[in-house]
């Protein structure tokens, strides 16, 4: 089955610098990749997502980059805010796939006012 | 537009008990996905419904089992409990569902289960 790796597990940034965080994957049929922020006592809240099509995404101050041949997509936050602060997963979707949609371990992001 | 809610919130059972978990999705979705979050094993997709029908389903035992109703609500149910079923169990809803891969999918809050 498919199998998501994530790293680095915990990230302390400065307020106003970026951050990236990257995942790998293992199975070449997984299409869609989302990735979501997760805050204390809520659920995965999505916050960006990239197609296979599509090697960059970008919404505001977050950016996605996949790249199909290597097995990796990365997120990328400028201008950290304290309000960033949280857990970030990503995941990987195979239609094809036994279960379909298969999660990274999770970062926790700290931005340091 | 509401999104997903998911009830209880939190929930404390004994060990054998069994237990009834309820997601209602945003209004239009079909799809509903449930998951296990928990420290040790991250996020871990149980099963997904669409139309009342259970479409896909992980690597979780057979204690572990749910349903979907005609207005798309679900409940995931949980039988003789074991104190490792602690965890936040979280339910996603969806318009056309995983095996449209690139479907968005909208997490509720999580139910909080701790299983002593």
């Amino acid at each position: 089955g498919e199998n998501v790796e994530q790293h680095p597990s915990t990230l302390s940034v400065q307020e106003g610098d970026s951050a990236v965080i990257k995942c790998t994957y293992s199975d070449s049929a997984s299409n869609y990749f989302p990735w979501y922020k997760q805050e204390l006592g809520k659920g995965p809240q999505l916050i960006i997502d990239i197609r296979s099509n599509v090697g960059e995404k970008k919404d505001q101050r977050i950016a996605v980059t996949l790249n199909k041949t290597a097995k990796h997509f990365s997120l990328h936050i400028t201008e950290t805010q304290p309000e960033d602060s949280a857990v970030y997963f990503c995941a990987a979707h195979n239609s094809g796939g036994y279960q379909k949609v298969t999660f990274g371990t999770g970062t926790k992001l700290q931005v340091i006012p | 537009k509401a999104g997903v809610t998911q009830t209880p919130r939190y929930l404390i059972k004994t060990r054998g008990q069994q237990v009834t978990l309820s997601c209602s999705p945003i209004s239009g979705h079909r799809s509903v996905s449930w998951y296990q979050q928990t420290p040790g094993q991250g996020l871990q997709f149980l099963f997904e419904y669409f139309s009342e029908t259970q479409r896909n389903k992980g690597n979780f035992p057979g204690r572990f089992s749910g349903r979907q109703f005609s207005n798309s609500r679900s409940e995931m149910n949980v039988s003789t409990l074991e104190l490792g079923d602690s965890a936040l169990y979280l339910c996603a809803s969806s318009l056309e569902g995983l095996a449209a891969s690139t479907d968005t999918q909208y997490f509720g809050p999580g139910t909080r289960l701790t299983v002593l």
